[in-house]
């Protein structure tokens, strides 16, 4: 089992709210880790979005759209990546990451289409 | 504005060794981590490891544990990421990306590596 599972295709229509979600294995507590989230388009390198650790512990990357916030599902183990308001440009892989045991870790990866 | 400029790309043969390097500006280089990732043709994102630039401390991911050499010059603010034993598998685009806390903000434009007989 992975130990960030994402679901691996997300398709909205323009204007929808579209939640990424990023599962932790089980035995892995999301409420203890940041969680960052990366945006890809083909041909270029992942682009910093945001890191959400709880509500009062978040930062959002440089001149990244409001749009795009995080949050937790304590009861899903998971970490989320909300898109509020979808955009054609916001069509791209999406990939949570963690630090866990001393080690990094992406998640599966999030295809997101707009519709 | 903080940029990582990476090297070309690289054609090698099974067996062989690449290296790549990261220039890093507009931040001061000793102070953050340099990470490496990769990401094979069609796949996701897959960590190699760390480096501090400062105390030249590394990192690295178990699977790569034994074919991985990360180092610096911190003389021109570069990083460098040597991967030995190439294999077919190994093709991929290979990133640096600046560590800040449990994370990396900025990223290298990549590296395409390609391993071919």
């Amino acid at each position: 089992q992975a130990v960030l599972t994402q679901p691996s295709s997300l398709s909205a229509s323009p204007g929808a709210a579209v939640n990424v979600t990023c599962t932790l294995r089980s035995g892995i507590n999301v409420g203890t880790y940041r969680i960052y989230w990366y945006q890809q388009k083909p041909g270029s390198p992942p682009q910093y979005l945001l890191k959400y650790k709880s509500s009062s512990d978040y930062q959002y990357g440089s001149g990244i759209p409001s749009r795009f916030s995080g949050s937790k599902d304590a009861s899903a183990n998971a970490g989320i990546l909300v898109i509020s308001g979808l955009q054609s440009e916001d069509e791209a892989d999406y990939y949570c990451l963690i630090w866990h045991n001393n080690a990094y870790v992406f998640g599966t990866g999030t295809a997101v289409t707009v519709l | 504005q903080v940029q990582l400029v990476q090297s070309g790309a690289e054609v090698k043969e099974p067996g062989a060794s690449v290296k790549l390097s990261c220039r890093a500006s507009g931040y001061t280089f000793s102070t953050l981590d340099i990470n490496w990732v990769r990401q094979a043709p069609g796949q996701g994102l897959e960590w190699m490891g760390w480096m501090n630039p400062s105390m030249g401390l590394t990192g690295y991911a178990q699977k790569f544990q034994d074919r991985v050499t990360m180092t610096r010059d911190i003389s021109i603010n570069t990083a460098y990421m040597e991967l030995s034993s190439l294999r077919p598998e190994d093709t991929a685009i290979y990133y640096c990306a600046r560590g800040v806390f449990q994370g990396f903000d900025f990223w290298g434009q990549g590296s395409l590596v390609t391993v071919s007989s």
